[in-house]
């Protein structure tokens, strides 16, 4: 049961290069979000996805695109790498239409912006 | 618009000692109360939530927490802390497809 999965885990890139964090889920949920994680901070909402072909802004959308072209896949875009995007980012699912449930979350990956 | 605060970013405790983690929250709507812990260098997990029903919730592993709505607290309490509970604890409000997070306590379990 492989649940939420994140890839890379650890990523390091330079300013101004562009990279996909890739999401996937195979527990058939709708709802799918990413946050990212800086240290006291807590987790801030970037972009979520209540389905194919559905997404909208969370609270830090800037610097960010997303798309979802299927239930189980959720790729977070970075265009223009910037130091402020280093951080740890996570990607979670949630199968209750009402939110309710629990979000599943994947093990994260860490980016740093040199 | 929903927010959550956490009063306190570091907890230390020694083992077997009582702790709570206190966390506040705003809303404008009904919403579902979580909370979540965070083990180092791993994904968050839920470890309770309160969505109805009674204001006392509780966890396998001897966590509780309970819905105030008056004072709209949702304290999480163990009467006696292991190491094993050194982690990082989130409060979360849900209200529609949103889940928000506070900013974190980290529970520091000394021997």
């Amino acid at each position: 049961n492989a649940g939420v999965t994140q890839t890379p885990k650890f990523r390091i890139l330079k300013i101004g290069q562009s990279m996909t964090l890739q999401c996937t889920q195979d527990m058939n949920h709708n709802y799918m979000y990413w946050y990212r994680q800086d240290p006291g901070m807590g987790l801030k909402l970037i972009y979520y996805s209540v389905g194919a072909g559905i997404t909208d802004k969370g609270e830090v959308p800037n610097g960010y695109n997303v798309s979802r072209s299927t239930t189980e896949d959720f790729p977070l875009r970075l265009e223009l790498a910037a130091p402020s995007q280093t951080s740890v980012y996570f990607c979670a699912s949630n199968l209750d239409r009402s939110n309710t449930g629990e979000l599943f979350f994947g093990e994260g990956s860490r980016l740093t912006v040199l | 618009a929903q927010s959550v605060t956490q009063l306190d970013s570091q907890v230390p405790v020694f083992e077997e000692a009582p702790v709570e983690l206190r966390c506040n929250y705003s809303s404008s709507v009904s919403v579902y109360l979580f909370w979540y812990v965070q083990y180092p260098n791993q994904g968050l997990q839920l470890l309770l939530k309160y969505l109805s029903g009674s204001t006392l919730v509780e966890s396998i592993n001897g966590f509780e927490a309970e819905f105030n709505k008056s004072q709209t607290s949702f304290h999480l309490r163990k009467p006696s802390v292991h190491i094993s509970d050194t982690a990082e604890y989130f409060c979360a409000v849900s209200g529609g497809f949103k889940t928000i997070f506070g900013a974190g306590t980290r529970l520091f379990v000394k021997a």
